[in-house]
């Protein structure tokens, strides 16, 4: 069955540091989204990814974060200057269609600012 | 999207059906009724979605009551590995789907042996 993989596993950086997540969405997938999990709390959502470019984002997702589809296969999280408070899971998402469709998330990067 | 209400947690016997209800009184004519769980460790997974009919998957049975203010998730024979967080989320078709789902605290399912 196909899947949403991201990489890395885990990443550990210092603060101040740009971070890139990287997900490799299910290949007819054509809406991406980008979630995070801080430690304990709600899964929120950050952005939405259509045709190349941002369909939605939250108040989280400032100026700070950014998301890139590189080419036919991936999609990044990009973080610029990280913050104590960026530590996180980060998880990735993919549907084939907008409203009732499935989404389909990745297993997930722990992100760990120092 | 409209709000929903689960109960923090609830605890089932392994083998034994389970009901995770969900209240959504504001619920309008062009929400569906989305369930996704979140295993430990893992991200959120897909379980269901209706909207006015009952629904039914290999993971599960989707019951929604008449007036649509309230559903009830059925899992038929709780495993261990059904142990997880499940949440009950609205998606307004009419609002559009690209602005992600609105995961609440869910309903922390227990499974005893």
């Amino acid at each position: 069955e196909p899947e949403v993989t991201q990489t890395p596993s885990h990443q550990v950086t210092q603060m101040g540091q740009e971070v890139i997540l990287r997900c490799v969405p299910i290949s007819n997938h054509l809406y991406f989204y980008w979630y995070r999990q801080i430690l304990g709390q709600k899964v929120e959502f950050l952005v939405s990814f259509y045709n190349n470019e941002i369909s939605e984002k939250s108040e989280i997702f400032d100026d700070q974060f950014s998301v890139e589809r590189p080419d036919g296969s991936n999609f990044t999280l990009k973080i610029r200057s990280t913050k104590l408070e960026d530590s996180a899971m980060y998880f990735c998402a993919s549907s084939e269609k907008l409203y009732t469709d499935t989404q389909y998330f990745g297993p997930g990067t722990r992100l760990t600012v120092l | 999207d409209a709000k929903t209400t689960q109960p923090n947690s609830m605890e089932s016997n392994e083998e034994e059906p389970v009901h995770l209800p969900c209240n959504h009184s504001t619920i309008s004519g062009t929400d569906y009724i989305h369930w996704y769980r979140q295993l430990p460790s893992q991200g959120p997974e897909y379980v269901i979605h209706g909207l006015t009919s009952n629904v039914n998957n290999r993971m599960a049975s989707l019951a929604i009551a008449e007036d649509r203010k309230s559903s009830t998730l059925i899992l038929h024979r709780a495993t261990l590995r059904d142990a997880a967080v499940y949440y009950c989320i609205l998606r307004d078709v009419i609002g559009g789907g690209a602005d992600g789902l609105t995961f609440g605290k869910g309903t922390h399912l227990i499974i005893q042996p």
